[in-house]
C-alpha cells in the first residue's frame, strides 16, 4: 500500500470547517483513499473513502487532487465531538489490511 | 454502518493468566478480521489476520503461540493472550471486513496485566 504523510497536530474551531490534508504521491491506480478517525480510547470509525471523485456523506467531504497525490478530508462545521486523531489510508480494497500511519491529532476548540 | 462489538471493554489479569477476548459482527457476516493492538500514543499495529474456517496470519513479530486467534464462524473472531505477562498490557481493537466497501472495527479492549 502507498504511504501517506499528514501533518501531526491541526486546531479548529467548533463551527468551523476543519480541513484535514493528507499526501499519497506515490498511490497508484487501483488504490483508495481512505479516512478514518479515532476518539480517545474507542476503536477508529470509518469516515469516509474514494478512488478518483469528490465523494461527500453524512460526515464528511472528501476532495482529491485530478493526479490523486494528494487529498483533504472536509468536516464542515466541526463540533468538541470531532475531536479525534484522523487516518488517512490509501489501500486496494476495503477488505485489505489497513497499516495505520500516525494520523493526524485534531483539536476543536469552543 | 455495520456494527462489530468487542467484549469485555477493559480486563485486568493476573500474570500467567491467560485472557480471551471475544470479536462480533452483529449485523454482517465478517469473511476476515483482523486484530490490531495500540500502545499508550502510538499507532494501531497489525497483529494478525484471520479468515472463516482457516488458520491466522500473523504479522513479523508477533508470537502465534501467545496470541491465538480462533474464527471459527463468520460472525466470531477471539483472540486468546496466554500467559500474559505485563508487557502484553494494551489496548486491543479488532475489524470486520464482509461484502462492504469498508472494515469496521469494535470498540477495543483494554488489557491490564498486573
Amino acid at each position: 500500500d502507498a504511504k501517506t504523510t499528514q501533518p501531526p497536530s491541526m486546531d479548529c474551531a467548533e463551527g468551523r470547517a476543519a480541513n484535514l490534508p493528507c499526501n499519497h504521491s506515490t498511490i497508484s491506480g487501483n488504490e483508495y483513499v481512505y479516512w478514518y478517525r479515532q476518539i480517545h480510547s474507542q476503536g477508529p470509525q470509518y469516515i469516509i473513502h474514494g478512488l478518483k471523485n469528490n465523494e461527500t456523506n453524512e460526515m464528511a467531504s472528501l476532495i482529491i487532487t485530478e493526479d490523486r497525490k494528494s487529498s483533504t478530508l472536509i468536516l464542515p462545521h466541526a463540533t468538541l465531538r470531532d475531536t479525534a486523531v484522523y487516518y488517512c489510508i490509501v489501500t486496494n480494497s476495503g477488505y485489505s489490511t489497513l497499516t495505520f500511519g500516525k494520523g493526524t491529532m485534531l483539536l476543536v476548540s469552543p | 454502518g455495520a456494527v462489530v462489538s468487542q467484549h469485555p471493554s477493559r480486563v485486568i489479569c493476573k500474570s500467567g493468566t491467560s485472557v480471551k477476548i471475544e470479536c462480533r459482527s452483529l449485523d454482517f457476516q465478517a469473511t476476515t478480521m483482523f486484530w490490531y493492538r495500540q500502545f499508550p500514543k502510538k499507532s494501531l499495529m497489525l497483529m494478525a489476520t484471520s479468515n472463516e474456517g482457516s488458520k491466522a496470519t500473523y504479522e513479523q513479530g508477533v508470537e502465534k503461540d501467545k496470541f491465538l486467534i480462533n474464527h471459527a464462524s463468520l460472525t466470531l473472531s477471539t483472540l486468546t493472550v496466554t500467559s500474559a505477562h505485563p508487557e502484553d498490557s494494551s489496548f486491543y481493537i479488532c475489524s470486520a471486513a464482509g461484502d462492504f466497501t469498508e472494515a469496521f472495527f469494535g470498540q477495543g479492549t483494554r488489557l491490564t496485566v498486573v
